[in-house]
C-alpha cells in the first residue's frame, strides 16, 4: 500500500463547476497536511496546509481533513482553465517528521 | 513571502561532468532544506535531507558520493551531481523549510532541469 495515494486521473471538468480532489495516507500519527499546484515543466506552489480536522477555506480552495479516516481532499470552486496542473497532496509528520510525503499527483483539466 | 531560488534554471553537459546547482531562500532562514528529483509524469522523489552545518541525510537508494550535498549557512544549499550519465538527467528541485514554523512547511524553488548528453 502507498503511503498516500491519489487518484491521479485526469479529472476533467467544466469551466465554474466544482473540482474535488481527493487524498488518502497510511501513516495515523502524520500531522500536517499540504496540497501543491504543479504546472507543467514547473515546480510545486504551495496552495493549501492544513493542520486540524475540518475545513480551512482561502479564496476558491477549501481544505477538508478527517484525521480517523485518514482522508484529505481539496476543493476547487469557479474552475478555471488556469487552474489546470496537476495537484499534490502532501503528508508530514508522524514517523517521517520533517519530511513531506507525496501522492503521485491528480491531474486536473478545467475545459472551457 | 518565503521565496526560494535555484541556479541554474537549466543546464546541459557532457557525461562525465560535474555539475553544481545552489539553492537560496531569499527572504527567511531555512534550518532545513530538501533535494528531489523529478522524472517525467512522476511525482517528486526525496534524494536527502540537509541541515545547516552538519551532514546530509540520504534516503534509501541515493548514492551520496554521486550526489554531493552542502548546507553552509541558514540561507544557501548545493547539489552537485558528481561524474553525470544520461540516466541522472531529470529535474531537480530544492525546498526550504521556515525556521521557526517547523520545518514540514516547505517553499519550493523553481527547479532546475539537468540534461547529460
Amino acid at each position: 500500500q502507498k503511503e498516500v495515494e491519489q487518484n491521479s486521473g485526469p479529472l476533467s471538468v467544466p469551466e465554474g463547476a466544482i473540482a474535488s480532489l481527493n487524498c488518502t495516507y497510511s501513516d495515523r500519527v502524520s500531522q500536517s497536511f499540504f496540497w501543491y499546484r504543479q504546472y507543467s515543466g514547473k515546480s510545486p506552489e504551495l496552495i493549501m496546509s492544513i493542520y486540524s480536522n475540518g475545513d480551512k477555506e482561502d479564496g476558491r480552495f477549501t481544505a477538508q481533513l478527517n484525521k480517523a479516516s485518514q482522508y484529505v481532499s481539496l476543493l476547487i470552486r469557479d474552475s478555471q482553465p488556469s487552474d489546470s496542473a496537476t495537484y499534490l497532496c502532501a503528508v508530514a509528520g508522524g514517523t517521517s517528521y520533517g519530511k513531506l510525503t507525496f501522492g503521485q499527483g491528480t491531474i486536473l483539466t478545467v475545459h472551457p | 513571502g518565503a521565496v526560494v531560488s535555484q541556479h541554474p534554471s537549466r543546464v546541459i553537459c557532457k557525461s562525465g561532468t560535474s555539475v553544481k546547482i545552489e539553492c537560496r531562500s531569499l527572504d527567511f532562514q531555512a534550518t532545513t532544506m530538501f533535494w528531489y528529483r523529478q522524472f517525467p509524469k512522476q511525482s517528486l522523489m526525496l534524494m536527502a535531507t540537509s541541515n545547516e552545518g552538519s551532514k546530509a541525510t540520504y534516503e534509501q537508494g541515493v548514492e551520496k558520493d554521486k550526489f554531493l550535498i552542502n548546507h553552509a549557512s541558514l540561507t544557501l544549499s548545493t547539489l552537485t551531481v558528481t561524474s553525470a550519465h544520461p540516466e541522472d538527467s531529470s529535474f531537480y528541485i530544492c525546498s526550504a523549510g521556515r525556521t521557526g514554523r517547523g520545518t514540514d512547511t516547505q517553499y519550493f524553488g523553481p527547479g532546475t532541469r539537468l540534461t547529460v548528453l
